[in-house]
């Protein structure tokens, strides 16, 4: 159970370009699922939460036009990385708040490179 | 913001022998926990989490917590290879979880 998965898992987009990543919760609904960027060797860093049918919370110093956060059902929460540029390229990890406490069950991650 | 403290690391054990990793967190109120373990270049995966004072046991895994003196540590026992990554420990902080930075385990054959 508690199973999240992310799609694509590895995206190649040239510089300017806008790029969408998937996460889904495949057997349980979260209403609340977490959008984390991590560079190599480096912490997690949460971006924003997203939550069901309202607008996403951003983290200070995230430019919420640059990464739009659509949360449009339980299951499915996408980010958007608009006009992407070399320094947005990143490992991307979506997580989905579960129904204990408040465990977060991670997606595996989206490697996205901006040439 | 919660601030959760661990032992960057690198923490080397042989193969077979107990690889202890600590945690101390900043807020006293906290009353969950939980340990996560991501492997290089993976996304962070929930192994454990615990509630209650005391011992959790799940497999290898032992988790150990002291509301009192506000740490939490993971044992892992009979340590294999495949035990080396990067341990996260974490708290909720509001609706989100705070993480600490990490303790990165290798564990020699």
């Amino acid at each position: 159970g508690a199973v999240v998965s992310q799609h694509p898992s590895r995206v190649i987009c040239k510089s300017g370009t806008s790029v969408k990543i998937e996460c889904r919760s495949l057997d349980f609904q979260a209403t609340t699922m977490f959008w984390y960027r991590q560079f190599p060797k480096q912490s997690l860093m949460l971006m924003a939460t997203s939550n069901e049918g309202s607008k996403a919370t951003y983290e200070q110093g995230v430019e919420k036009d640059k990464f739009l956060i659509n949360h449009a059902s339980l299951t499915l929460s996408t980010l958007t990385v608009t006009s992407a540029h070399p320094e947005d390229s990143s490992f991307y990890i979506c997580s989905a708040r579960g129904l204990v406490a408040d465990t977060q069950y991670f997606g595996p991650g989206t490697r996205l490179t901006v040439l | 913001q919660k601030e959760v403290e661990q032992n960057s690391g690198p923490l080397s054990v042989p193969e077979g022998a107990i690889a202890s990793l600590n945690c101390t967190y900043s807020d006293r109120g906290s009353q969950s926990f939980f340990w996560y373990r991501q492997y290089s270049g993976k996304s962070p995966e929930l192994i454990m989490f615990i509630y209650s004072n005391g011992d959790k046991e799940d497999g290898r895994f032992t988790a150990q917590l002291n509301k009192a003196s506000q740490y939490v540590s993971l044992l892992i026992r009979d340590s294999q290879p495949s035990d080396s990554a990067t341990y996260l420990c974490a708290v909720p902080d509001d609706y989100k979880l705070s993480f600490g930075a990490g303790t990165t385990v290798t564990v020699r054959a």
